[in-house]
């Protein structure tokens, strides 16, 4: 069974620094992409940039690009989304979910993780 | 960039309705536009890939149509467990969702 399981959900001051995971199993993790989909409350879906596990080539949207970095680890089957310095407007859902196919569909996801609530309040 | 959009931005239905809901894309796309459900509270689910193809596991009461910059999705009979926010997304290149429709009880 495909399985995305994510890190738990965070509390944390502006400025402060955060990285959240998404483990991955039941699939070939190094061949399939896991990208980042940010949901402010009560909007849409934004795709954030995504990681290729078996090589590490990370896409960043631009409007992510700078803000935060994307990283895997291929020995633990997880994923990393991370923030230097977070803001009061960081605070949102985020998901991990895995393209569908290898090759280079990243955007094309069919398994998605259950999603990370940080909250970044003063 | 390509702008997503979709039509109507919410809608009421009952269960066992035909619903339908449209997603227009700035420029051509050709077939790379998927459909998601995601309930409330829930993550985003996988519907149909590549305009038309129904996810494995999905019922058959979705279906989607359509290509280049103009899509549709279709659920024959609305059932209880539809009721959330679908959208659809362009993959390729630069991956975009649409801002979403609501789907809820009449």
């Amino acid at each position: 069974e495909v399985q995305l399981v994510q890190s738990g959900a965070e509390v944390k001051k502006p400025g402060e620094s955060l990285k959240i995971s998404c483990r991955g199993s039941g699939y070939s993790f190094n061949t399939h992409w896991i990208a980042w989909v940010r949901q402010m409350p009560g909007k849409g879906l934004e795709w954030m940039g995504t990681i290729y596990p078996g090589d590490s080539d990370i896409r960043y949207s631009p409007s992510f690009q700078g803000q935060v970095t994307i990283s895997a680890d291929k020995s633990k089957s997880t994923a990393y989304l991370q923030w230097a310095s977070l803001k009061a407007s960081d605070t949102a859902k985020y998901y991990c979910a895995k393209s569908r196919r290898t090759g280079y569909s990243y955007g094309d996801l069919d398994y998605w993780g259950q999603g990370t609530l940080v909250t970044v309040s003063s | 960039d390509i702008q997503m959009t979709q039509a109507p931005s919410s809608l009421s239905a009952s269960v066992g309705d035909r619903v339908t809901i449209s997603c227009q894309a700035g420029q051509d796309v050709g077939k790379y536009l998927n459909w998601y459900r995601q309930r409330p509270g829930k993550a985003p689910e996988l519907l149909i890939y590549d305009a038309s193809n129904l996810q494995t596991g999905v019922p058959s009461r979705f279906s989607g149509s359509g290509s280049g910059a103009e899509f549709i999705l279709t659920i024959s009979s609305l059932q209880p467990e539809d009721f959330g926010t679908y959208y659809c997304q362009k993959y390729e290149s630069l991956p975009t969702f649409g801002p979403g429709t609501k789907v809820e009880m009449k």
